[in-house]
């Protein structure tokens, strides 16, 4: 069966510094993997999604991702944080008839 | 905004009773998804439709059903509410399936007491 795991409930790093946000996948054939935030009181939003070709994908907000089929990782990743990224962040994969989320992780960027 | 609106925003009922929340997916999307979002079981995929026929079922209890009419919007009917189904109800939709992302709506908070 097609999942997605992430190993972190909690991630916590300064304003400026640069952040990852882990998640290992599970499926057969190709993988469709995706990142969606969201914010306190809101519905996900789509931020990046890799499909196939270059293993690392630039997506909203300046995130992007590293697609890594030997560790079987799409990791999220940002340069610099901003305490606006302070959120929940899920990983998701898809197969032909649905979407299936990891936990999520929060995200608090600390000024 | 992404396109896709549920209502109600809020929902408060009594143990027993049944609801209906509504979804309208973006225009031109032909799936719809609903996902419920408690938290201490993050967001767990209830069912899908395309285009008016179910395509998949997660973990969606016997008491809830759905349906997609022919207009695309769609509907969850949750029936003899217990307390544990207090949660976030989301749909979202999708032009196609497999490798397209989804755009969620802002949710239906239903409350049971």
């Amino acid at each position: 069966a097609q999942s997605v795991a992430q190993p972190e409930d909690q991630v916590n790093v300064a304003e400026g510094n640069p952040l990852t946000v882990k998640c290992t996948y599970s499926v057969s054939g190709n993988p469709y993997l995706f990142w969606y935030v969201q914010y306190p009181n809101r519905g996900l939003q789509f931020l990046l999604k890799y499909i196939t070709g270059d293993n690392l994908v630039k997506g909203s907000y300046g995130f992007e991702a590293e697609f890594n089929k030997s560790q079987t990782s799409f990791h999220l990743k940002k340069p610099s944080a901003l305490v606006s990224d302070s959120a929940l962040y899920f990983c998701a994969v898809s197969t032909p008839d649905d979407m299936r989320f990891g936990a999520g992780t929060r995200l608090t960027v600390k000024p | 905004d992404s396109g896709v609106t549920q209502t109600p925003k809020h929902l408060i009922t009594a143990t027993g009773q049944r609801v209906t929340l509504r979804c309208s997916p973006r225009s031109g999307d032909l799936s719809v998804y609903w996902y419920q979002q408690s938290l201490d079981q993050g967001l767990q995929f209830l069912i899908q439709y395309y285009n008016g026929e179910e395509r998949a079922k997660g973990n969606i209890l016997e008491r809830f059903s759905a349906q997609q009419f022919p207009d695309l919007h769609s509907e969850l009917n949750l029936s003899s509410l217990e307390l544990g189904d207090s949660a976030l109800y989301f749909c979202a939709s999708s032009h196609r399936q497999g490798s397209g992302e989804l755009f969620f709506g802002e949710g239906s908070r239903l409350t049971v007491l």
